[in-house]
């Protein structure tokens, strides 16, 4: 079955950093490519980026309303994503979810979720 | 960017009633376009990719169509445990964009 759990998320002050980590199992992870996805209070989905598997390149793609504070990465090693986040914003509140989805099928949309993990900045 | 609209946002509706949401994209987005349920306190879940492809294990209660820019998800005949939001995803270009999303809550 496959299980992706976030961690790391918590309490931070505005313009401090963060990592959160994705451990998967449960499926060959250097097989696919991670995405993270946000879901502030009350809104809607909001994608910030993925990490192509290393057939694929193992490049990245960011959403711009991100691009330079955040950035994604992977170890295939262990089977985790990260996603470090620098320069905190109180808009940057909200749920952050781990996903996956086929390096060559990407077109199925992200096929597993995480459970999320809460990030809350607020001084 | 490509901007996806949903419609309605918000919909209230009875068990056994067939239920139609609308997702329109700002550009052509081919059929590279998926939809998800998500439960309050729960992460989505993929039910239908590439604008009518039906995941596994989805009901076939549900149905997506559409092309281009205007798609439609499909609940054939509400069960109860379809009250939720139901979002739009366009995977054509980067940004991977989502719609505004559609709650369905239990009239």
């Amino acid at each position: 079955e496959v299980h992706l759990v976030e961690s790391g998320g918590g309490l931070v002050q505005p313009g401090r950093s963060l990592r959160l980590s994705c451990s998967a199992s449960g499926f060959n992870f250097g097989d696919y490519a991670m995405s993270w996805v946000r879901q502030a209070p009350g809104k809607g989905l909001e994608w910030l980026g993925f990490i192509r598997s290393k057939a694929f390149g193992g490049t990245t793609e960011n959403a711009a309303s991100v691009k330079g504070r955040f950035s994604i990465s992977r170890d295939d090693s262990k089977s985790i994503a990260y996603l470090q986040m620098n320069s905190l914003e109180t808009e940057d509140t909200a749920v952050y979810y781990c996903t996956r989805s086929e390096s060559a099928s990407w077109y199925k949309g992200l096929d597993s979720w995480g459970q999320g993990t809460l990030v809350t900045v607020s001084s | 960017d490509i901007q996806l609209t949903q419609s309605p946002s918000f919909l209230s509706a009875s068990v056994g009633d067939r239920v139609t949401i609308t997702c329109r994209a700002s550009q052509d987005v081919s059929n590279y376009l998926a939809w998800y349920q998500q439960k309050p306190g729960k992460a989505p879940k993929v039910l239908i990719y590439s604008a009518s492809t039906l995941q596994s294990g989805v009901p076939s209660r549900f149905s997506g169509s559409g092309s281009g820019t205007q798609f439609t998800l499909t609940i054939s005949s509400l069960q109860p445990e379809d009250f939720a939001t139901y979002h739009c995803q366009q995977l054509k270009s980067y940004p991977l964009t989502f719609g505004g999303g559609t709650k369905v809550e239990i009239k």
